[in-house]
């Protein structure tokens, strides 16, 4: 057990329909990431959240948007849905910002269903 | 840009073979190696790291050493179990990159690994 939680832990939902994942990372930890597996674009990085604020964007689309809360749990937003959103989602988190030595720790993903 | 290579899967050993999985990386800064497993079913687990040239990373009997001049940190293990049967994922974090503002993880595509009894 990671210590990251992620609710729910599977989805299914309908084309055009927006959805929420939530993740609560490690006690202590201040950093948030959310990355996307799917079979054809594999594990991308989308977007990190520090302390409440977003410090880094990846791959994400424009349909999609988080937040950090200021009990430091996150939530990933994903609207006008498409077939191709199907995927697992995961959360991770660290103590810091960045650093050479940190560590990132993966909760147990959301699978997300899109018909 | 940042990018991963892994050899491609499945693979597939008898129980008590030696293990191999390739992995090279390319990267213009100094980056942090990672080994991460996917079990059935479940979540990322971090399985083995290391963070500068000629570091070796071991955990459960894997072993990985960051190879700065053939840009290659392989996994390794001696004996491999059926209970190891797994995808695993190579992955790099290059902070200095970034102006240190991310740690955010670079993926390989992943080799799933097959033990049979």
């Amino acid at each position: 057990d990671s210590g990251v939680t992620q609710t729910p832990k599977h989805l299914i939902t309908a084309t055009g329909q927006r959805v929420t994942l939530r993740c609560s990372p490690r006690s202590g930890d201040l950093s948030v990431y959310w990355y996307q597996q799917s079979l054809d674009q594999g594990l991308q990085f989308l977007i990190q959240y520090y302390n409440g604020e977003e410090r880094a964007k990846g791959n994400i689309l424009e349909r999609f948007s988080a937040q950090q809360f200021p009990d430091l749990h996150s939530e990933l937003n994903l609207s006008s849905l498409e077939l191709g959103d199907s995927a697992l989602y995961f959360c991770a988190s660290s103590p810091r910002l960045a650093g050479v030595r940190e560590t990132q720790y993966f909760g147990p993903g959301t699978r997300l269903l899109v018909l | 840009g940042d990018s991963v290579t892994q050899m491609e899967g499945p693979v597939t050993l008898s129980e008590e073979a030696f293990l191999t999985i390739n992995c090279t990386y390319t990267a213009t800064g100094y980056p942090s190696l990672f080994w991460y497993v996917q079990y059935p079913g479940e979540g990322l687990q971090l399985l083995l790291k290391a963070t500068k040239a000629d570091d070796k990373g071991s955990n459960k009997g894997f072993e990985a050493t960051y190879r700065k001049e053939t840009t290659s940190f392989h996994l390794e293990k001696g004996s491999v179990q059926v209970s190891d049967s797994a995808v695993y994922f190579c992955a790099l974090s290059d902070p200095s990159n970034y102006g240190g503002a991310t740690n955010k993880l670079i993926f390989g595509t992943g080799t799933l690994l097959a033990v049979q009894p």
